[in-house]
């Protein structure tokens, strides 16, 4: 059964305290693995997609991986306008539909 | 980057009416959308794809005949909540895919529109 794991569920850090977001999946056959940003009371925002091990993709302080069984998702000195849901989705190969993580609650203080 | 718009952001109507909620993809054309729900600190749930041309196809458990979607052109597909009841009360959010070549995709998501019910 094609499954998403995120952990932790929630992340407190100091600013400029840098970590890593894990998702973990099983999928027979992976298209492409998505990370969005949501914040309270909004649609997910777009952050990066992944289509193979190895691909690595950098938007400001965030960078993620792929390996054949997890991503990651590395925040460098973060900022407390950082802190939001961080959502983890794959999709498999037989079809279009994302499979999604519980998410990571990331908070930042200043 | 792609944007998605939706329409109204916030809804309050009366037991029993009918509500209906735009979503837009303003800068790519989408051949296919999807309706999600979100209930508090949980994970989106798909209701729907929503396929231009076509008749949606529903998720286990999500009443067709409630929930009507329509899809009728490549930038619009449209979610009619009908004889709304409180339980329906939700955070409602669409999302269009877009191709980016050799079979992949990017699936990108409105502002979510958030429906209350009395």
């Amino acid at each position: 059964e094609d499954q998403v794991t995120q952990s932790p569920e929630a992340l407190r850090l100091q600013e400029g305290e840098s970590s890593s977001l894990n998702c973990s999946y099983t999928v027979s056959g992976l298209r492409g693995l998505f990370w969005y940003r949501q914040d309270p009371g909004k649609g997910p925002e777009f952050l990066f997609t992944l289509y193979s091990a190895g691909e690595e993709k950098e938007k400001e302080r965030l960078k993620a991986t792929l390996t054949k069984k997890e991503s990651f998702l590395h925040i460098t000195a973060p900022k407390p306008e950082d802190s939001a849901t961080y959502l983890c989705a794959v999709q498999a190969r037989s079809n279009y539909q994302l499979i999604w993580g519980a998410g990571t609650k990331l908070i930042i203080k200043p | 980057g792609a944007v998605v718009s939706q329409h109204p952001s916030r809804v309050i109507c009366k037991s029993g009416t009918s509500v209906k909620i735009e979503c837009r993809s303003l800068d790519f054309q989408a051949t296919t959308m999807f309706w999600y729900r979100q209930f508090p600190k949980q994970s989106l749930m798909l209701m729907a794809t929503s396929n231009e041309g076509s008749k949606a196809t529903y998720e286990q458990g999500v009443e067709k005949d409630k929930f009507l979607i329509n899809h009728a052109s490549l930038t619009l597909s449209t979610l009619t909540v009908t004889s709304a009841h409180p339980e329906d009360s939700s955070f409602y959010i669409c999302s269009a895919r877009r191709y980016v070549g050799r079979g992949n995709n990017e699936q990108f998501f409105g502002p979510g529109t958030r429906l209350t019910v009395l």
